[in-house]
């Protein structure tokens, strides 16, 4: 069982709603991810929080919109999104900066259907 | 920009024998390389890593060999089994990327009975 756990598993949502990707670790990790996969691709990373503040963002358009409340916990709120947004959402977390330990600890994603 | 590609993108192997999937790289300054599994319906799980300054590093039924000279990486799964089934990502990380994860495209492993 992954230690990363995500929620919702599905999402389908219209192109005006705001919804919101929840992510969880307790694994003491102080750096944690968003990246987005599409089918048959590698994820491509989003946004990378380390000791709870944002430190990459990779020009994601700000329909997404990240949020790190405390060290366990990763959101991404969702708005005004378009069908191309449509994808698997996977929340990652890791122990430190990725050149100590290249091992990500990956949830099982959030599905994102967008109408 | 650098990437890290894979020479094939699906290999289907007999039940019970050797894996081997290929992974190339471009930016010879990457010092650290990591193999990802992705089953399907799942997040990608780390299975090896291998740092610039060893050629070959040996997990359990895994062997990762690191040639910088033509900048090349492979994954060896010995005595493949069903549960190998997977997508397997190889990766790359450098201060060029900022150190973050630059992924290759991806090799689908099929298993014959």
């Amino acid at each position: 069982d992954t230690e990363v756990t995500q929620t919702p598993k599905h999402l389908v949502m219209g192109m005006t709603n705001k919804k919101s990707l929840k992510c969880e670790q307790h694994m003491g990790h102080r750096a944690m991810y968003w990246y987005k996969q599409k089918a048959k691709k590698p994820p491509e990373l989003m946004f990378v929080y380390s000791y709870e503040k944002l430190s990459i963002n990779e020009s994601v358009p700000s329909r997404f919109s990240p949020e790190c409340p405390n060290s366990s916990l990763l959101n991404l709120h969702l708005h005004a999104l378009q069908p191309e947004d449509s994808a698997l959402y996977l929340c990652a977390s890791s122990q430190a900066n990725l050149i100590s330990t290249g091992e990500l600890f990956f949830g099982e994603g959030s599905r994102l259907t967008v109408l | 920009g650098e990437s890290v590609g894979l020479h094939l993108p699906t290999l289907s192997v007999q039940e019970g024998d050797n894996s081997i999937i290929n992974c190339a790289y471009s930016n010879s300054a990457s010092d650290y390389f990591i193999w990802y599994k992705q089953e399907s319906g799942k997040g990608p799980q780390f299975i090896i890593d291998i740092r610039s300054n060893m050629d070959k590093r040996q997990g359990q039924r895994v062997t990762v060999l690191l040639n910088k000279t033509v900048k090349h990486l492979s994954l060896q799964i010995a005595a493949t089994q069903p549960g190998d089934s997977a997508v397997y990502f190889c990766a790359e990380i450098s201060m060029d990327s900022n150190y973050q994860l630059i992924w290759g495209a991806g090799t689908k492993l099929i298993i014959k009975p």
